[in-house]
């Protein structure tokens, strides 16, 4: 079936850096996510985001956190600068329709802040 | 806010058991639920997807709706050992409500 990839699998980075989380989505899709799961916790939306804007964002949606596709490339979600309470597995999404039914998950990105 | 809760926290069955599981929402006017798996290092499984009440099968999953008390189940038939992963529920309008997942561990 239809796969979302993310780059990388695994991050590691120092406190105060600056993280580019990538998401390449289904091809055909039109609106892409984000979520957070930290470990042992429930999975949280962060964003959601159509026709390059963000429609919905979270509480959890610090604003050190930015979203972007430039020219139909990577779904990226970019933190500047990185804080310890950052460290998760942040999931991308992407659906062809607006709804929480037909979203595809990719693998995660497990992302650590020292 | 939708709050969505499962139980129990961790099951654990024998191979060939029926393995239910069990979601509570406090938001009844959302129109989709679903069930996911998510395997250690992995990312998640789509496992059934239900929109209106009573029962809907996928394979060995069949999960059940009743909206009018606020509950999703799903129930495992024939588990495996490769069935053991943490078992999601969700549901959702426009963004998607997550539970705090159920451990399931399936015994030889």
């Amino acid at each position: 079936g239809p796969k979302v990839l993310q780059i990388p699998s695994h991050q590691i980075i120092d406190m105060g850096q600056m993280v580019t989380l990538n998401c390449d989505p289904v091809s055909n899709h039109l609106y892409f996510y984000w979520y957070k799961q930290i470990l042992g916790q429930q999975m949280e939306f962060l964003v959601n985001f159509y026709n390059g804007k963000v429609m919905e964002k979270s509480k959890l949606f610090k604003d050190q956190f930015s979203v972007e596709r430039p020219d139909g490339s990577y779904f990226t979600l970019k933190i500047q600068p990185t804080a310890l309470e950052d460290s998760a597995v942040y999931f991308c999404a992407s659906s062809p329709d607006w709804g929480g039914d037909t979203q595809y998950f990719g693998p995660g990105t497990r992302l650590l802040v020292l | 806010q939708q709050k969505v809760q499962q139980s129990p926290e961790s099951l654990t069955v024998s191979e060939g058991a029926m393995a239910s599981l069990n979601c509570t929402f406090s938001d009844g006017t959302s129109n989709n639920f679903r069930w996911y798996r998510q395997h250690s290092a992995k990312g998640l499984e789509v496992l059934v997807s239900i929109f209106s009440d009573g029962e809907k099968e996928e394979g060995r999953f069949t999960a059940h709706l009743n909206r009018a008390n606020l509950h999703v189940s799903l129930h495992i038939r024939e588990p495996q050992p490769s069935d053991s992963a943490v078992y999601l529920c969700a549901v959702s309008n426009n963004r998607i409500f997550f539970g705090d997942g159920t451990q399931l561990v399936v015994k030889p």
